[in-house]
């Protein structure tokens, strides 16, 4: 059974950074690419950032590149997002998703809370 | 900057069929967009409901199914029930890797 849980989520002021993590289990998570995705309070989902399975291949969506830097451990079967530059806008609860495979997000963790304010 | 467009709401009848599609301000969706939907209730994680598509996800009912309808992608509800009352969000692929979702649709079944 697939389970993927976040954390890492808390309150930062702006320009501050924080580490979110995703720990998964159930699953081959090395063969598995994996996402981020955020939802503001009261706001749709966002597409944030997904990482191959070997970890060569990243990207992230224009609102974030450049500050924000997925990453991943297959051999702790952990996934990361580096979050710098913080920003009010950023506010928003951080899920990560496991790739299906069919270019679909299949699986989601519940989710931890960011909250970007001073 | 790619947008995705979908009805900010809907509504149908306990029993009714409803359509919400998901759209491209610039362009068509196609297969190769790889449209996938899903399903999520306040305070809860999303579902995933269709992918590629028209395939349903494992333990979908068959009341959901997916399409394209002319330069869009369609989730269609038959036979709706009070629990499909949500919000459904679609997300296209749009290369290099990059996924973008649409605003959602909150759908009202009354």
């Amino acid at each position: 059974q697939v389970h993927l849980v976040e954390s890492g989520g808390g309150v930062v002021q702006p320009g501050g950074s924080l580490r979110l993590y995703c720990a998964a289990s159930g699953f081959s998570f090395g063969d598995s690419g994996m996402h981020w995705v955020r939802q503001a309070p009261g706001k749709g989902l966002e597409w944030v950032a997904f990482i191959q399975y070997f970890g060569d291949i990243k990207t992230h969506a224009d609102s974030v590149r450049g500050r924000f830097t997925i990453s991943r451990d297959n051999s702790k079967n952990t996934l990361y997002l580096q979050m710098n530059s913080l920003r009010p806008e950023d506010t928003a609860l951080y899920y990560c998703a496991r790739d299906g495979g069919g270019y679909d997000l299949d699986h989601w963790g519940q989710g931890t809370l960011v909250t970007v304010s001073s | 900057q790619t947008v995705v467009t979908q009805e900010p709401s809907f509504s149908v009848s306990p029993g009714g069929t409803v359509t919400l599609t998901c759209g491209l301000s610039s362009g068509s969706v196609s297969a190769s967009s790889y449209p996938s939907w899903y399903q999520q209730t306040p305070g809860q994680a999303p579902r995933t409901l269709i992918y590629r598509t028209n395939i349903r996800s494992s333990g979908v009912p068959d009341r959901f199914s997916g399409s394209i309808l002319g330069s869009k992608a369609a989730l269609t509800i038959t036979g709706a029930q009070a629990d499909d009352e949500s919000y459904y969000y679609c997300v296209l692929y749009v290369g290099g890797d990059i996924w973008v979702f649409g605003g959602g649709t909150k759908l009202t079944v009354l």
